[in-house]
């Protein structure tokens, strides 16, 4: 399975700035997403980030308030936008098999637990 | 309607016992089916994946699929303390592409 890292781990920020997550594999990956985890909730998928090209977004998100980027098949970028309490939260990164071989099987970054006051 | 169904406990079964958890999913287009276990302020991590009708057993792990009724459940055996966690079932669906749902999570505690 693809090694992930997330940077940072966590962070408190201040309502109304912005804050930008790191994604790293160690293997180039198909696929990418990014997930919320809010406090005893599950995961609920923000967007599918692509490579080369505009990230899908889920119903609720919007590329203003959660933009992202994925330069090439090993990194991605999330942004929390113009930040509310509400945004508080774990964000996950997770991958979805390599390059050439790709799989459902998600694995997931350890993740950044936001706290925004 | 959620799509992805789960009871959030939680669930308390006693050493050795058999954990029985259940999941239920509304999108009939669903091709693959998977259980996580997520420990508390961790990562999820995958246990078992199920993608035909039946059972798939995994050592202590049993996965039951059954499309009809659209119903997925996973059976832990000889169940142990260190098995205490949330599991996540979830459901990949194609929609514009490959993307996975998650349930909201079953607890289950295991008593020494």
């Amino acid at each position: 399975s693809a090694v992930i890292s997330q940077k940072p781990s966590r962070d408190i920020c201040q309502r109304g700035t912005s804050l930008t997550i790191q994604c790293q594999v160690d293997s180039q990956v198909t696929m990418m997403f990014w997930y919320r985890q809010q406090p005893g909730q599950s995961l609920t998928l923000i967007a599918t980030a692509n490579q080369g090209s505009e990230a899908t977004y889920e119903s609720g998100f919007v590329i203003d308030k959660f933009p992202i980027s994925r330069p090439n098949l090993t990194f991605s970028t999330l942004t929390v936008s113009n930040m509310s309490p509400e945004d508080s939260s774990i964000y996950l990164c997770s991958v979805d098999g390599t390059s050439g071989r790709a799989s459902e099987t998600q694995y997931f970054g350890p993740g950044t637990r936001l706290l925004v006051l | 309607q959620k799509e992805v169904e789960q009871n959030s406990g939680p669930l308390s079964v006693p050493e050795g016992a058999i954990a029985s958890l259940n999941c239920t999913y509304s999108d009939r287009v669903s091709q693959s089916f998977f259980w996580y276990r997520q420990y508390s302020g961790k990562s999820p991590e995958l246990i078992m994946s199920i993608y035909s009708n039946g059972d798939k057993e995994d050592g202590r792990f049993t996965a039951q699929l059954n499309k009809a009724s659209q119903y997925v459940s996973l059976l832990i055996r000889d169940s142990q303390p260190s098995d205490s966690a949330t599991y996540l079932c979830a459901v990949g669906i194609q929609s514009g592409g490959f993307k996975t749902i998650f349930g909201a999570g079953t607890r289950l505690f295991v008593k020494a």
